[in-house]
């Protein structure tokens, strides 16, 4: 069972250039959500998708794009990469929401901006 | 806005007792526990919803105090494999589909 995937494990930018994290996952999951994760902060919601073609604003969305367009698949695009967006980034999943359900994780992609 | 964590770390040698709050300034609708080994995703623990429910996981278990806004971890006659960073995350409503984290307590069990 491949459960969440993401890709790449790690990766160098230098400051402007823009890439995507991939997300996909094989549970047929609604719900799929990235966090960054920072030392001494915990994990902070960036975007966050209810289905295909719903996503919304978590709390740290500035400098972050997201879409989706199947249910598997949930990108996050930085733009223009800046030396504050170094961080490890998860995705998530979870049936249909938050309240009732445990998120299902991947490995992180760790991410850092020269 | 972020629940807050206590304490920040916890020594414990096996066999020992601790507990780790979550507290919040806003009302909840739930709080989950997740444990993360360095360099790994986090993984799920349990859920608590509005209603005081106590739920437990082996030797883990944990409660849920609607009045106060917080939740307490337990970790029973810790064992080595318990160290880690345990993060609880907060739903504030229904549907809201807005999980916010603590900063973590990191548990580290000697022998």
């Amino acid at each position: 069972n491949a459960g969440v995937t993401q890709t790449p494990k790690f990766q160098v930018l230098k400051t402007g250039q823009s890439m995507t994290l991939q997300c996909a996952q094989d549970m047929n999951h609604e719900y799929m959500s990235w966090y960054r994760q920072d030392p001494g902060m915990g994990l902070r919601l960036i975007h966050y998708s209810v289905g295909a073609g719903i996503t919304d604003q978590g709390e740290v969305p500035n400098g972050y794009n997201v879409s989706r367009s199947t249910t598997e698949d949930f990108p996050l695009r930085l733009l223009s990469a800046a030396p504050s967006q170094t961080s490890v980034y998860f995705c998530a999943s979870s049936p249909t929401g938050t309240g009732r359900q445990p998120q299902h994780f991947g490995d992180g992609t760790r991410l850092s901006i020269l | 806005q972020q629940p807050v964590q206590s304490p920040q770390a916890v020594i414990l040698r096996e066999g020992e007792d601790a507990v780790i709050n979550c507290s919040s300034s806003k009302a909840l609708y739930s709080v989950h526990w997740y444990r993360q080994k360095h360099g790994e995703a986090p993984v799920f623990l349990m859920i608590l919803l509005k209603g005081g429910e106590q739920k437990g996981h082996e030797k883990i278990s944990a409660s849920f105090n609607e009045k106060k806004q917080q939740s307490s971890l337990y970790l029973t006659a810790s064992q080595l494999s318990y160290s880690g960073t345990y993060f609880c995350g907060t739903e504030v409503a229904t549907n809201d589909y807005k999980l916010s984290f603590g900063a973590g307590t990191t548990v580290t069990v000697r022998a």
